[in-house]
């Protein structure tokens, strides 16, 4: 039962460092989602996929850059970090909603990271 | 625009009944969501509105007024479990969802 699994779980980076940050999931979704999440202000979406190949803008999508080349993955690139980038980073997938219905998300278990 | 509200932290005893309030102001409206998240945690769904009036699940329900853009979740039974933040969220189109600040909820013996 994997479900959505990120990686890597921690990480600290320097300022201007760049990494990248995976998101895999077995459920066959179509759609995938990456958020920030920081204290007092909730889950903020980042960018978003609903197929593969597609991706499109969130709430917050300065500074980061996402790419959908297989379905299963979903990967969040940060190309040159700050510290306002320090957060926690969710990554979650959904199945195709049913009419106007939405479907719930399930999420990955986050990766934390700083940037010093 | 998007605007999510509900209540920063709430503190209720073990066994007793809570209920977490949810209002919100969407350009869009795709259903409503519950989300629990323990310290540390994901994010788990826990229930779903996208018709007006009350879903029961066990010990969680969930309420919508879509006319009053409102929405709440009720805790019975209150365990020492259940001490986590509630997320509450509004979907929209792409399967997008906003999500409110969560509410912190501590159960106390």
């Amino acid at each position: 039962n994997a479900g959505v699994t990120q990686t890597p779980k921690f990480r600290v980076l320097k300022t201007g460092q760049s990494m990248t940050l995976l998101c895999a999931q077995d459920m066959n979704h179509e759609y995938m989602y990456w958020y920030r999440q920081d204290p007092g202000m909730g889950l903020r979406l980042i960018h978003y996929s609903v197929g593969e190949g597609t991706t499109a803008k969130g709430e917050v999508p300065d500074g980061y850059n996402v790419s959908r080349l297989k379905k299963q993955n979903f990967l969040l690139g940060l190309e040159s970090a700050a510290p306002s980038q320090t957060s926690v980073y969710f990554c979650a997938s959904s199945p195709f909603g049913q009419g106007v219905a939405d479907q719930p998300q399930h999420f990955g278990d986050g990766t934390r990271l700083s940037i010093l | 625009g998007q605007n999510i509200d509900q209540p920063t932290e709430m503190t209720a005893t073990e066994g007793a009944i809570v209920q977490i309030n949810c209002t919100y102001q969407t350009s869009g409206f795709n259903g409503l969501f519950w989300y629990q998240q323990h310290a540390g945690e994901a994010p788990t769904f826990l229930s779903y509105n996208v018709l007006d009036g009350l879903e029961e699940k066990g010990r969680f329900s969930s309420f919508l007024s879509r006319s009053k853009g409102y929405s709440y979740l009720l805790l019975k039974e209150l365990q020492m479990k259940d001490s986590a933040s509630y997320l509450c969220a509004v979907g929209a189109a792409g399967n997008k969802l906003t999500f409110g600040g969560g509410t912190r909820v501590l159960v106390k013996p």
